[in-house]
């Protein structure tokens, strides 16, 4: 079975720049939720999608931005990017959105921002 | 806002080994709990979760974690730890109502030397 995708796997930008990653998440999961992974630190939470709909938001800027497509797959971007925007970006899928349902990672996109 | 601390930071230890990483995590409602593990090149896995019930809860792999709930606690145990359990662990939360995203730790090094 396959699990999560993401694409794409390794990105480099200059700061200013604008970015659009993407998430496939496994048949039949309808829920996707983004997470952003500074080195040395924990995933965080950037957003969460449930049939198309934002169901939350973690505290980041409004450059941040995502949306879910009819066949679940998920796309975040995020504008004017900053140094600080390097990361791992982390999607996970569940099949719901509701909180007991396990969330399963994709393998990530490395964006380095120079 | 809910926040997970996790003390040990790096951890070296001998196979065989016995091993506890602490988790506490501070909200007041009801929480689900998590473990994630993420071994070295591979994407975060689920080690075992808690959602009610028995406070013991045992996962994949011969991990077992104990939820105190007057402690705030969720810590992670094994009887004896092998190499291939060198890995990056982390602790998650999530309110099980409202809010369904993870918040996690910043995260354990474990090192298994052979």
């Amino acid at each position: 079975d396959a699990g999560v995708t993401q694409s794409p796997t390794h990105l480099i930008k200059t700061r200013g720049q604008h970015v659009t990653l993407r998430c496939s998440p496994i048949s039949g999961h309808k829920s996707v939720s983004w997470y952003q992974q500074v080195l040395g630190q924990g995933p965080q939470f950037i957003f969460q999608y449930y049939e198309k709909e934002e169901r939350g938001r973690g505290n980041f800027p409004d450059r941040f931005s995502a949306r879910q497509f009819p066949n679940y797959s998920s796309e975040l971007n995020v504008n004017a990017l900053l140094l600080g925007d390097s990361a791992l970006y982390l999607c996970a899928s569940s099949s719901t959105s509701g909180s007991y349902n396990e969330q399963f990672f994709g393998p990530g996109t490395r964006l380095t921002v120079l | 806002a809910q926040s997970v601390s996790q003390h040990n930071h790096h951890v070296i230890l001998s196979e065989a080994a016995s091993l506890e990483l602490g988790c506490n995590y501070s909200y007041g409602g009801t929480v689900n709990l998590f473990w994630y593990v993420q071994y070295p090149g591979q994407h975060l896995q689920l080690l075992l979760k808690y959602f009610s019930g028995d406070p013991l809860v045992k996962g994949i792999k011969g991990f077992e974690a104990e939820f105190i709930k007057s402690k705030f606690s969720f810590n992670l145990r094994k009887p004896s730890v092998q190499w291939s359990d060198t890995a990056e662990y982390f602790c998650a939360v999530n309110e099980n109502t409202g809010r369904r995203a993870l918040t996690f730790g910043s995260g354990t090094r474990l090192q298994v030397q052979p």
